[in-house]
């Protein structure tokens, strides 16, 4: 069973440019979470989704941001006009219905 | 709201070194206990986890307790290796929201 997959690993971008980030959850995991990792903090919460819905983004800045899980495809969080306080590691985690989140390796995005 | 407090680091250890992560929190209700552990350039594995009151969660050498009246949880080993140099965050997840609270992280090094 392959683990949580993200991709690109590595992605730069220039101010004001759109940024997608893809997080293929573990198979048989209906529930997707999307972290943000700033330098030298902890992971933050950003949102919580399941297919097609969104079932808590208290953690989502009001602006710019925001995230889908589709019943076909990866989740994608997506990041319009990005600013250099975007860069950041994004950590995609899943779960099946109230169990441990499993997380994939993470996207560094790198604002220029 | 939630919160967890974890000992700051860095931490630097020789090898065979008892190690201790403090670990607290803050939260309503009966909260699940999480440690993670995150090697340079990866995402987060877990590491061990207790979802009630003095259960223990134990895994590769690790071991920690979810104390209730000390609301704390934390980390220890006995005897660390160099394998063990990694980034350990305390999380927890509960008060009727999935998301996950994570402290800020503990930097391990464990010298030969």
């Amino acid at each position: 069973n392959a683990g949580v997959m993200q991709n690109p690993r590595h992605l730069v971008r220039r101010r004001g440019q759109e940024a997608r980030l893809r997080c293929s959850p573990m198979k048989g995991h209906s529930h997707v979470y999307w972290y943000r990792q700033l330098p030298e903090e902890g992971l933050k919460f950003m949102v919580y989704l399941q297919k097609e819905n969104i079932i808590d983004e208290s953690g989502m800045p009001k602006e710019r941001f925001s995230a889908e899980f589709p019943k076909e495809g990866p989740s994608i969080l997506r990041i319009q006009q990005v600013v250099r306080g975007d860069s950041a590691a994004y950590f995609c985690a899943s779960s099946p219905q109230g169990r441990e989140q499993y997380f994939g390796p993470g996207t560094r995005l790198t604002v220029t | 709201g939630n919160s967890v407090t974890q000992m700051e680091g860095p931490v630097t250890l020789s090898e065979e070194a008892f190690l201790t992560i403090n670990c607290t929190y803050t939260a309503t209700g009966y909260p699940s206990l999480f440690w993670y552990v995150q090697y340079p350039g990866e995402g987060l594995q877990l590491l061990l986890k207790a979802t009630k009151a003095d259960d223990k969660g134990s895994n590769k050498g690790f071991e920690a307790t979810y104390r209730k009246e000390t609301t704390s949880f934390h980390l220890e080993k006995g005897s660390v290796q160099v394998s063990d140099s990694a980034v350990y965050f305390c999380a927890l997840a509960g008060g009727g929201s999935e998301k996950l609270v994570f402290g800020k992280g503990t930097k391990l090094t464990v010298n030969p």
